[in-house]
């Protein structure tokens, strides 16, 4: 699979949008991007995934560029209980398409 | 859907002891994942279950560990003769058997060794 680059953390203010960048310059045609986020304590949380249109779900929004090598994952309007590590994972269908390859992911503080 | 579910959430043991692990994974779900994951680290792959069958182990997985799944639901991890170096959260996951669809984490069992 895939390696994803993530920095190690990231400020914002509440209320603004979070905008969480990952790189995955080695992506191939049939890996999806996976985010998940892990508050303290707590079990990774599945948020999006997509494999190369942009997506959206309640939790937030997925943006793949179109040569799909980057991803950024948008939280509209971070609160407080949104600080966290968010993981950017790479995954296909290939032979070890049943692991979850987690990096140190990016820790999120949403700032009052 | 309830979620996956883990028991317990702590568990305190002296070194060498054996302790077992439940998890209770979505019921629809036919994949089951064991994951391990140390401070200030990623979660890391221990093992997986298609059904009750287990078709992948990790390397870390050492022969002082073991995880059934007996009839295909529930699943248990069992440690043997504890090391400090056990201590971790263990975390189990679920999914549908379909590659590209997500995997749902329990919130984990928190081992301690003293």
């Amino acid at each position: 699979d895939a390696k994803t680059t993530q920095p190690p953390s990231m400020d914002c203010a509440e209320g603004r949008a979070a905008n969480l960048p990952c790189n995955h310059s080695t992506i191939s045609g049939n890996e999806y991007v996976y985010w998940y986020r892990q508050i303290h304590s707590q079990g990774p949380q599945y948020i999006i995934h997509g494999l190369k249109n942009n997506e959206t779900n309640e939790m937030a929004s997925l943006i793949i560029t179109e040569d799909r090598k980057s991803s950024t994952l948008i939280l509209p309007h971070a609160t407080l209980r949104d600080t966290a590590v968010y993981y950017c994972i790479v995954k296909g269908s290939g032979g070890s398409n049943y692991k979850l390859t987690f990096g140190k992911g990016t820790l999120l503080t949403v700032n009052p | 859907d309830t979620g996956v579910s883990q028991n317990p959430r702590h568990k305190i043991t002296k070194r060498g002891q054996n302790v077992t692990f439940r998890c209770d994974p979505i019921s629809e779900h036919n994949r089951l994942y064991w994951y391990r994951q140390t401070l200030g680290q990623g979660p890391e792959f221990l093992t997986y279950f298609q059904n009750e069958a287990q078709l992948e182990k990790s390397r870390l997985l050492s022969d002082r560990f073991s995880a059934e799944r007996p009839k295909g639901s529930f699943s248990t991890l069992e440690i043997q003769r504890t090391e400090q170096g056990d201590s971790a959260m263990y975390l189990c996951a679920s999914s549908t058997d379909r590659w590209d669809q997500p995997q749902h984490f329990g919130d984990g069992t928190r081992l301690s060794i003293l």
